[in-house]
């Protein structure tokens, strides 16, 4: 199975709610990142967390990172109608020089 | 934005014709990828290069070929199409980390997309 497996698959929020996502992983990582995807596009890196970080913002975005659960969260906060789209967690393990992308979470965001 | 095309965007072909979906990037990164990913679904890594002349099989058989004979450039074929071949091809390119083949530390830039509908 995938290294990366998200959590909700799908999320239907109102706008300006707090919509969180999160992703786990088996093995050890050399870095996590996180992905979105619009509808029939590519996908657009949003940020970057390293194995020794805990906790990063970028803008409305905050993601955090437990190595010791091998779990990722990403939080967007005031949630935005165009925020609508798929978000994926991409790991890039210890081993293997590629990396790995989850399932994705389906995010709505109603007006 | 990122500096990385794939055309056609969407195409529509009959069964048995030979395709060749188009990748090039401007940024001169060393690594390409090609994805298959199905409406809805997860991402499967079928291709990668890490520069000229080099190419591997991803995680997804595949019954398509790639070739890698300038940076730039990083095109798909398949030589008899079939329906089971209709699904959206992802291109992408990132540079060599900091280890070279060994990290994959960097950003990972996605074109957007080619739509391929086998009838």
């Amino acid at each position: 199975s995938q290294q990366g497996e998200e959590d909700p698959q799908a999320l239907s929020i109102q706008e300006g709610e707090n919509a969180t996502m999160n992703c786990s992983y088996k093995t050890s990582i050399n870095n996590l990142q996180w992905y979105r995807q619009n509808s029939g596009r590519g996908l657009v890196h949003l940020i970057l967390i390293r194995s020794n970080e805990r906790e990063k913002h970028s803008g409305r975005l905050r993601v955090t990172l437990d190595t010791s659960k091998k779990s990722s969260s990403l939080l967007i906060t005031a949630s935005r109608a165009a925020d609508t789209a798929s978000y994926f967690c991409a790991t890039d393990p210890r081993r293997g020089g590629k990396l790995i992308f989850g399932q994705g979470t389906e995010l709505s965001v109603k007006p | 934005e990122a500096d990385i095309y794939q055309t056609p965007r969407y195409l529509v072909i009959g069964t048995g014709k030979k395709i060749t979906l188009e990748c090039s990037q401007t940024m001169g990164h060393d690594k390409m990828y090609w994805y298959q990913q199905d409406p809805g679904m997860e991402l499967h890594l079928i291709h990668y290069s890490y520069g000229v002349n080099s190419t591997e099989k991803g995680d997804l058989s595949s019954e398509s070929t790639v070739s890698r004979i300038r940076t730039e450039h990083f095109p798909l074929t398949l030589e008899s199409a079939r329906p089971s071949h209709t699904s959206q091809y992802l291109c992408a390119s990132s540079p060599l980390g900091p280890s070279g083949k060994g990290q994959a530390g960097n950003t990972i830039y996605f074109g957007e997309g080619s739509w391929l509908t086998v009838v």
